[in-house]
């Protein structure tokens, strides 16, 4: 099936600083990607669709200033978690678009 | 707004035993139907795609779709410790977009 690489797969950093997170799609193009958010216990939430070329479609509730995602090529969409904070700790996955979504593995963010 | 809905758990059961399921969705217009199964602190891996109606068998596993009831099912057969997991199951539309997940539930097999 289609590899879909995310990286990296845990960060730590402090209150107040920024994250990127990468995900690219290995063996595939692709125009659409998905970035979730996973708090423990609890479903996948859709924050944002990341289209190539175009600007990110930001679910209800989900700041865009905070959250930026940038999609340059039909390769690779990152997200960046902006003046991060505590309550942003979370498990974010990318996914790509195909019949199927191929989920990233992951990345474990932890602000201190 | 979608909604797809599942029973949080834990369902239990023992080793070898055939361990079922559910999943109920919201919106008819729901074409793909998908099964991932998401061990703790690791993102979902796809185990089951369905999309017409009745049952679709890979190894171990069996799909079951009724669209009349918006109803869509994942049979575990010979239950193995291993498959101790939550188990999402997920809707998207015709274009393959608007993946709609369930809470998911926690399946636990007793060796």
């Amino acid at each position: 099936g289609a590899v879909v690489s995310q990286h990296p797969s845990r960060v730590i950093c402090k209150s107040g600083t920024s994250v990127k997170i990468e995900c690219r799609s290995l063996d595939f193009q692709a125009t659409t990607m998905f970035w979730y958010r996973q708090f423990p216990k609890q479903s996948l939430m859709l924050m944002a669709t990341s289209n190539e070329g175009s600007k990110a479609t930001y679910e209800q509730g989900v700041e865009k200033d905070k959250f930026l995602i940038n999609h340059a090529s039909l390769t690779l969409s990152t997200l960046t978690v902006t003046s991060a904070h505590p309550e942003d700790s979370s498990f974010y996955i990318c996914s790509a678009d195909s019949p199927e979504a191929f989920f990233g593995q992951g990345t474990r963010l932890t602000v201190v | 707004q979608k909604e797809v809905e599942q029973n949080s758990g834990p369902l239990s059961v023992p080793e070898g035993a055939i361990a079922s399921l559910n999943c109920t969705y919201s919106d008819r217009v729901s074409q793909s139907f998908f099964w991932y199964r998401q061990y703790s602190g690791k993102s979902p891996e796809l185990i089951m795609s369905i999309y017409s109606n009745g049952d679709k068998e890979d190894g171990r596993f069996t799909a079951q779709l009724n669209k009349a009831s918006q109803y869509v099912s994942l049979l575990i057969r010979d239950s193995q410790p291993s498959d101790s997991a939550t188990y999402l199951c997920a809707v998207t539309d015709n274009y393959g977009q608007n993946f709609v997940f369930g809470p998911g539930t926690r399946l636990s097999v007793l060796p």
